[in-house]
């Protein structure tokens, strides 16, 4: 099966900075996602990369706060900007692939404390 | 009302017991369930996959689909140790958009 790997795995930052947590996938993707998971709450999805344009974003997500790219089909990066204690969460890249669509396989995820 | 209801547990269970996890939803046009099992500081890894109605069995996990009282389970039997985990549910459309819906998971811990 496909590695998924995320960097960083984990960080502690300061309000008011940003941090890029990038996702590699060593295979070819058809799609690539991004996922908060707050403590005692369900995945949220924040938004779909789309590959070489625009990400689509959620109701409650927008671009400013959460700039996704996505240069190809097998790398990702969501930047979380100008941080608050609130974005303290997991956050989890996942692909689909058109052989397993509806299906997503999930990276290690990026463990973020903002103090 | 969240489109996903599950228990959050915690759930307790002696090693080799039966363990049913459950969830509920609400909409009716979901088609496709998971069940995805999640360790401690690590990502959820996909158990199980089901379409529609019926029963799907691996080894000791039965996952079980009940599409007209919008109700899943999954079943572990002979637990161990090792299954002492998150297990999160999710479901979708099936539509290109790709988005799962999740159940907040429910924590196990098989003791020995």
């Amino acid at each position: 099966s496909a590695v998924i790997s995320q960097k960083p795995s984990r960080d502690i930052c300061q309000r008011g900075t940003s941090l890029t947590i990038q996702c590699q996938v060593d295979s070819q993707v058809t799609m690539m996602f991004w996922y908060r998971q707050q403590p005692g709450q369900s995945l949220t999805l924040i938004a779909t990369a789309n590959q070489g344009s625009e990400a689509t974003y959620e109701s409650g997500f927008v671009i400013d706060k959460f700039p996704i790219s996505r240069p190809n089909l097998t790398f990702s990066t969501l930047t979380v900007s100008n941080m608050s204690p609130e974005d303290s969460s997991i956050y989890l890249c996942s692909v689909e692939w058109v052989r397993t669509q509806e299906t997503q396989y999930f990276g290690p995820g990026t463990r973020l404390l903002v103090l | 009302q969240k489109e996903v209801e599950q228990d959050p547990g915690p759930l307790s269970v002696p090693e080799g017991a039966i363990v049913s996890l459950n969830c509920t939803y609400s909409n009716s046009a979901f088609q496709y369930f998971m069940w995805y099992r999640q360790y401690s500081r690590k990502g959820p890894e996909l158990l199980m996959y089901t379409y529609s109605s019926g029963n799907k069995e691996d080894g000791r996990f039965t996952a079980q689909v009940d599409k007209s009282s919008k109700y899943i389970s999954l079943f572990i039997r002979d637990s161990q140790p090792s299954d002492s985990a998150t297990y999160l549910c999710a479901m979708t459309r099936g539509s290109t958009l790709g988005r799962l819906y999740f159940g907040r998971g429910t924590q196990l811990t098989v003791w020995p």
